[in-house]
């Protein structure tokens, strides 16, 4: 059974760094599969952050890639997502998500965690 | 890089179809053969009910059928059930340059 967990603060201040964590088990790590984030803010519509691939290659959306690092730790089955200079706009549910590269879509995701950014 | 266009609502009566339309560009939707559709229930995750513009995942039901005509895609709801009130977002794979690239959502009503 595959399932994806994130874990995070549920409230960070303006400015402050953000890192979340994604813990996945029933699948293997490797050719083919990646881990991405998703986020979606309080009434708007979701929006891909990030992810990386079996191999350690990474991408990001380029409206948010100079505030954002995504990272893995095979050994934990974990892949950790950084994101500096938190706003208020930044406020959303984040999902982390298996991309199986075969079918090039989200195909299985965690049940999301909510942060909110606030001072 | 925009999001995909799509309606925000979208109604049918039981038993009836609803389509959803999910626009693009000829940078993403009309280039690529990979476009997904997810369902999206508040407090759930989303779920993914179409992969590579008309193929389903095991366990989705087969009223879930996806199509695609130039930089436009659609997913199309046959035989409307109650349980499909929700949210529904296409994504296409954009390039090297923005690799997934999500719609602005329709709601989806089941009158």
């Amino acid at each position: 059974q595959v399932t994806l967990k994130e874990s995070g603060p549920a409230l960070v201040k303006p400015t402050q760094t953000l890192t979340l964590t994604c813990t996945f088990s029933g699948f293997s790590f490797n050719t083919g599969m990646c881990v991405g984030w998703v986020r979606q803010s309080p009434g708007k519509a979701l929006e891909w952050l990030a992810f990386i691939d079996w191999d350690g290659d990474k991408s990001y959306s380029p409206s948010l890639k100079t505030r954002l690092t995504i990272s893995k730790d095979t050994s934990k089955n974990q892949v950790v997502l950084v994101m500096t200079s938190m706003d208020p706009v930044d406020t959303a549910t984040y999902y982390c998500a298996r991309i199986d590269e075969s079918r090039d879509a989200f195909d299985m995701w965690g049940q999301g965690t909510k942060v909110a950014v606030s001072s | 890089q925009s999001a995909l266009t799509q309606p925000p609502s979208a109604s049918g009566s039981f038993g009836q179809s609803v389509t959803i339309s999910c626009t693009g560009t000829s940078s993403d939707v009309g280039y690529y053969d990979y476009v997904s559709w997810y369902q999206h229930n508040p407090g759930k995750p989303p779920k993914l009910i179409i992969f590579e513009v008309t193929k389903r995942p095991s366990g989705v039901p087969d009223r879930f059928s996806g199509s695609k005509s130039g930089n436009t895609a659609s997913l199309t709801v046959s035989g409307l059930q109650a349980e499909d009130e929700a949210d529904y977002y296409c994504c296409s794979y954009g390039g090297n340059d923005n690799f997934y690239v999500f719609g602005t959502g329709t709601k989806v009503t089941v009158l």
